[in-house]
């Protein structure tokens, strides 16, 4: 099975900062199916990213996605309060196990 | 625009049956090549795949649950449905049921994306 591993667990920063997440897969697929969400407390996760590069219907282009062989990564250029939640990455039936991004 | 809603009962007994239905709102569950999955949260934990089934009626599950897990849909009702046998603690979470986006299968595991999502549904197993 893959293992997506997220890191940092937690990240914290401030408004108007550079966010950059990271997800490492164990193994390669050979498709870059990688998707990222964002999830608020008490809400449902929200697509942010699919494809490892492409951003879904109605997300801010301050949301990018990028990849090197196994290596993934969500950046969000400039940080608004309502970019503070926990982020996931899933590939697969897999999901990374999140990292928190919160205000500083 | 495309809406999900979960309902069923928020607790369950240990040993028992969970069982969960999922509307689509907005939009027919037979269009579209999608499939339509499962994924479930424990309370302050990480996200985990339960299982998906596309437009033939056929399924796709986590091994992990394989066992235990039944979806099934209803198109006359435009609803699909999650069944887990034998719950325990462990299956306490909230479920989320979502239009899973597949690109292709992976070793008869669906490759994609899961957008959009209900609002997700709190399962309790307690006596």
């Amino acid at each position: 099975d893959i293992v997506l591993t997220q890191s940092p667990g937690t990240l914290s920063l401030s408004p108007g900062e550079r966010a950059t997440l990271s997800c490492r897969a164990s193994q390669s697929v050979g498709i870059n199916q990688l998707a990222w969400y964002q999830q608020k407390p008490g809400q449902a996760p929200r697509l942010l990213i699919y494809g490892a590069s492409s951003r879904a219907t109605g997300i801010p282009d301050r949301f990018s996605g990028s990849w090197t062989g196994t290596d993934f990564t969500l950046t969000i250029s400039r940080l608004e309060p309502e970019d503070f939640a926990v982020y996931y990455c899933q590939q697969y039936q897999t999901f990374g196990q999140g990292t928190k991004v919160d205000i500083k | 625009q495309l809406q999900l809603q979960e309902s069923g009962p928020g607790l369950v007994k240990p040993s028992e049956t969970l069982s969960l239905k999922c509307s689509v709102i907005g939009d027919s569950i037979s269009s579209g090549p999608y499939y339509w999955g499962w994924i479930r949260q424990p309370p302050g934990k990480g996200l985990e795949w339960i299982g998906s089934i596309d437009q033939s009626g056929s399924t796709y599950y986590n091994p992990s649950l394989k066992s235990r897990v039944s979806i099934s849909v209803d198109t006359s009702k435009n609803q699909f449905s999650l069944t887990l046998s034998s719950v325990t603690a462990a299956d306490t979470a909230v479920y989320y049921c979502a239009r899973h986006v597949v690109v292709v299968l992976l070793l008869d595991i669906p490759a994609g994306r899961f957008d959009p999502w209900g609002q997700g549904t709190l399962v309790t197993v307690s006596s």
